[in-house]
C-alpha cells in the first residue's frame, strides 16, 4: 500500500480482555514508532524500532503493554489486562531511516468498556 | 523534561482571516522543531519543519519560525481557506538518540468559515 495501514480501525473491549493492534509500515521503512493520543491531547511517544529490535521503549507506560517487530516490518502492540484508562486512539508511524520524516496511519481507535 | 505548550482551540475565523496558533517549548539543547496537521477523518501529517534558530519553515501558504530567545515557534497564515480547517500540533524532537522521538502539544483545533 501507499501509506501506513493499521488494524482494526476500532475496537472494543472488555475490561480484562487482552489486545493487539497491528501497523503495516511503508515497504522499505526501516524506522517504526507507536504513539498513544488521549482525547483531546496531543501523541504521545510510546516506543520505537530500528528494523526489528526496540531502540527505545521508555514510554511504554507499564509491562501491560508490549510490542514487536519481528521481521522488521509489520509491527503489533499487545496490551494484556486491558483498563478502561487504555482508551486511546493509538497511532503508528515509520519513517525510511532513523532521523527521517514520519509519516502516520489513520490510527486504531481503542475502547475499553 | 522537554515539553511543548501551545494555545488552547477551538480558534474559529471566518476565510481570508489572518491565522496565529502560538507554540512555545522548553528543551534542553537544540531541538527541531515541526508542525503537524490532522484534517477530519485522515492521519497526521508533517506541515513544515525547522532545525535550528532563525530557521522559517513554510508549506501551504503557512510559515513558522525557529525563535529560540523567546522559545517559539507560532504558526502563521495570511489568508486561511474552508480547507484549512483541522487540528494543528506543535512537536519537537531533541533527536539525542538520533530518531525522531516526538513531543507534542495537545493541538488546536481550527475552524474555518465561508
Amino acid at each position: 500500500g501507499a501509506g501506513v495501514s493499521q488494524t482494526p480501525s476500532n475496537k472494543v473491549t472488555e475490561k480484562g480482555k487482552y489486545v493487539e493492534l497491528r501497523c503495516d509500515p511503508i515497504s522499505g521503512h526501516t524506522a517504526l514508532y507507536w504513539y498513544r493520543q488521549s482525547l483531546g491531547q496531543g501523541p504521545e511517544f510510546l516506543i520505537y524500532f530500528q528494523g526489528t529490535g526496540a531502540a527505545d521503549d521508555s514510554g511504554l507506560p507499564n509491562d501491560r503493554f508490549f510490542a514487536v517487530r519481528p521481521e522488521g516490518s509489520v509491527s503489533t502492540l499487545k496490551i494484556q489486562r486491558t483498563e478502561r484508562g487504555d482508551s486511546a486512539v493509538y497511532l503508528c508511524a515509520s519513517s525510511l531511516g532513523q532521523g527521517e520524516k514520519l509519516f502516520f496511519g489513520s490510527g486504531t481507535q481503542l475502547s475499553v468498556l | 523534561g522537554n515539553s511543548v505548550t501551545q494555545m488552547e482551540g477551538p480558534v474559529t475565523l471566518s476565510e481570508e482571516a489572518f491565522l496565529t496558533i502560538n507554540c512555545t517549548y522548553t528543551a534542553t539543547g537544540y531541538p527541531s522543531l515541526f508542525w503537524y496537521v490532522q484534517y477530519p477523518g485522515e492521519g497526521l501529517q508533517l506541515l513544515l519543519k525547522a532545525t535550528k534558530a532563525d530557521d522559517k519553515g513554510s508549506n501551504k501558504g503557512f510559515e513558522a519560525t525557529y525563535r529560540k530567545e523567546t522559545t517559539s515557534f507560532h504558526l502563521e497564515k495570511g489568508s486561511v481557506q474552508v480547507s484549512d480547517s483541522a487540528v494543528y500540533f506543535c512537536a519537537l524532537s531533541d533527536r539525542s538518540g538520533g530518531y525522531n522521538k516526538l513531543i507534542f502539544g495537545a493541538g488546536t483545533r481550527l475552524a474555518v468559515h465561508p
